[in-house]
């Protein structure tokens, strides 16, 4: 059973522009979600979507955005980069998190290694 | 405010060495917590999830228990592949999808 697939695994941009990461889940997976990793902040939530829906959002600024298409493949935008976006971006896909279910499991890609110069 | 802290920062055992690690929470409401390892460049690598307090899990040389406070992860006699970092995160209640992390504990195993 194949796993979470990030594309690009690395990728270098400059400040001012922007970028793309995609993510395609665990086949069967609805929910996508997406979390940034810095040395100084750990682990930090971006959003969740499940049916092409967000349901859940973090505390990151406009510039970052996301969408889930019909076969729940996932791709995250960041506009007008920034020095402090350089980050390991990942992507988690789950069976559901529908309210009043189980947590279940939460699987990981590999991650897109962003850095911006 | 909803927080998880995990210790220690980094620990390191010679290979056979047994040892806990501790992941302490104070939340609002918690669905369940989950325990990940992280290689260096991987993404992290689900372990377990616990789901109430006095639940037991294993896997090979892992345990992982959960209390109303806080979880550990035994290790019983690690092996230098154990070496990795190893993530403590809460899942809350009306937070879908969003998992609250620690900021780990780096494992080194020596032989």
């Amino acid at each position: 059973k194949a796993g979470v697939t990030q594309t690009p695994r690395y990728l270098i941009k400059t400040r001012g522009q922007q970028v793309t990461l995609s993510c395609s889940p665990i086949s069967g997976h609805r929910s996508v979600s997406w979390y940034q990793q810095t040395p100084g902040q750990g682990l930090q939530f971006l959003f969740e979507y499940f049916s092409e829906t967000q349901r859940n959002k973090g505390n990151f600024p406009g510039r970052f955005s996301g969408r889930q298409f019909s076969n729940s493949r996932s791709e995250m935008n960041v506009s007008t980069l920034e020095l402090g976006d350089s980050a390991l971006y990942l992507c988690a896909s789950s069976s559901g998190w529908l309210a009043g279910e189980a947590t279940g499991e939460l699987f990981f890609g590999e991650g897109s290694r962003l850095t911006v110069l | 405010e909803d927080q998880v802290t995990q210790s220690p920062e980094a620990l390191r055992l010679q290979e056979g060495e047994s040892s806990s690690l501790n992941c302490s929470y104070t939340v609002s409401g918690l669905r369940g917590l989950f325990w990940y390892r992280q290689d260096p460049g991987k993404g992290p690598e689900f372990l377990f999830t616990l789901y109430s307090a006095g639940e037991e899990k294993e896997k090979e040389r892992l345990k992982a228990t959960l209390t109303k406070k806080e979880s550990f992860l035994h290790i019983t006699a690690p092996k230098p592949e154990d070496s990795a970092t190893y993530l403590c995160a809460v899942h809350l209640t009306d937070s879908w999808g969003k998992l609250q992390f620690g900021a780990g504990t780096q494992v080194v195993v020596t032989p």
